[in-house]
């Protein structure tokens, strides 16, 4: 019965050759978030959703961007991977942006860079 | 600048035994705290969510205190069994609707047999 699924659990990838990272959910939430998370480091937030309003963060590289086609799906999508986009990538979701809404995550993608 | 500052960075305990452990934050306006569990290799699990006017709350074994005055957070837990290793995340929410959600670095809790 999981809620936010990410697929493939693990990615490898050549560094520059373009890789795409998925989340769907079944909690109808509106709201769906993207983390980079490095090695015994914080989640960093990458962008986010509300519906379809997407809110990209000051420092997220242009080399990531995001899509959502519809409200169970979301993908990120990393142009020219370097080595230092190696990391896990998790997925969240909110039933609102309101700061008193817990967050459910996904269980992450790590990704390797060759 | 909003910083959530967590100690200690990591911690070994046996199991069966109780530990607590701290969060500190520096984040204005305050909106919510929480502290999540993640395993190795997993997302991070919702263990509680405190507001202002909160200052304790429990999940089972769990229980978590907010001291809105000093910006200080702890999560104790109590009698460990060795499926709490894990690493707890402090998470403190800034602001209203488009304001931030500042992440702690995490506590990397071992629980030895």
């Amino acid at each position: 019965d999981a809620m936010v699924i990410q697929n493939p659990r693990y990615q490898v990838t050549q560094f520059g050759k373009p890789v795409t990272l998925s989340c769907s959910q079944t909690l109808n939430h509106n709201v769906m978030y993207w983390y980079q998370q490095k090695s015994s480091q914080a989640p960093k937030l990458l962008f986010h959703y509300y519906d379809k309003d997407f809110n990209n963060e000051a420092d997220t590289p242009d080399n990531f961007q995001s899509r959502r086609p519809n409200t169970s799906f979301c993908f990120l999508d990393i142009r020219s991977p370097g080595l230092g986009d190696a990391a896990m990538y998790l997925c969240a979701t909110s039933s609102d942006r309101a700061l008193n809404q817990p967050q459910h995550f996904g269980d992450g993608t790590r990704l390797s860079i060759l | 600048k909003n910083q959530v500052e967590q100690s200690p960075q990591s911690l070994i305990i046996l199991e069966g035994k109780n530990c607590t452990l701290q969060c500190n934050y520096t984040v204005s306006p305050f909106s919510n705290l929480r502290w999540y569990k993640q395993d190795t290799g997993r997302g991070p699990v919702s263990l509680t969510i405190m507001t202002f006017s909160e200052n304790t709350k429990s999940n089972g074994r769990y229980t978590a205190t907010l001291d809105a005055d000093t910006k200080q957070s702890s999560l104790h837990i109590t009698a460990s069994q060795l499926s709490d290793s894990a690493s707890y995340i402090c998470v403190v929410s800034a602001g209203n609707r488009d304001d931030k959600i500042i992440f702690g670095k995490g506590t990397r809790l071992h629980i030895l047999p």
